[in-house]
């Protein structure tokens, strides 16, 4: 199985700054294979990214994914107050699928 | 616009098998491959398992002995059990649609959730 460790588990900040997001792979996962995903309180989560760089349908453009290997990365490059969420990385291409634990991002 | 609505009781008794179904709206069930996964509340995400629309499945192997995953294509649903349960399945149970044609493929559509409680 593999494990996806994320880090950190709590991230402040403000809106207008830069949010980096990290997941890692207890063994290499191809980048086609990498999702994000971002839930807020009482929603389902809704996929940003997946194959490791490539936004889903409507995702602004302010999102965007980076990473091969064991290290992704998440980047949010000015956040908005809706951004404020839990974020779950996500390999999907091995089973079982596996979720990191997820980050926190809250308003500093 | 594709739609996923989990249905089924919101209580279960220790030693009892739960039940949920998923029914999809707004596209077909065919040719795609149907998740459920489920959140411990407070917690992150564990995949339960898949099945695609001809009836192929793949489990957890963490909850492999206790996990059925069946599909009826002519009411463009699909339902999950869970036998045995104990305090530590209470969870949000979500239902998600993952790519065509494989199984390696994000899960773009999710059902709202629907909480299961296990209690006597």
């Amino acid at each position: 199985e593999i494990v996806l460790t994320q880090s950190p588990g709590t991230l402040s900040l403000s809106p207008g700054e830069r949010a980096t997001l990290s997941c890692r792979a207890s063994q290499s996962v191809s980048s086609t294979y990498l999702a994000w995903y971002q839930q807020k309180p009482g929603q389902a989560p809704r996929l940003l990214i997946y194959g490791a760089s490539s936004r889903a349908t409507v995702i602004p453009d302010r999102f965007s994914g980076s990473g091969s290997g064991t290290d992704f990365t998440l980047t949010i490059s000015r956040l908005e107050p809706e951004d404020f969420a839990v974020y779950f990385c996500q390999q999907y291409g091995s089973s079982p699928i596996t979720f990191g634990q997820g980050t926190r991002l809250e308003i500093k | 616009q594709v739609q996923l609505q989990e249905s089924g009781p919101g209580l279960v008794k220790p030693s009892e098998t739960l039940s949920l179904t998923c029914t999809v709206s707004g596209g077909s069930i065919n040719s795609y491959y149907w998740s459920w996964i489920r959140q411990p509340p407070g917690k992150g995400l564990e995949w339960v398992g898949y099945i695609y629309y001809s009836g192929t499945t793949n489990y957890n192997p963490s909850l492999k002995s206790r996990v059925t995953i069946s599909v009826d294509t002519s009411k463009n649903q699909f339902s999950l059990k869970l036998s045995s349960v104990t305090a530590a399945d209470t969870a949000v149970y979500y239902c998600a649609r993952a790519g065509s044609g494989s199984y390696r493929r994000p899960l773009d559509y999710w059902g709202q959730g629907t909480l299961v409680t296990v209690s006597s």
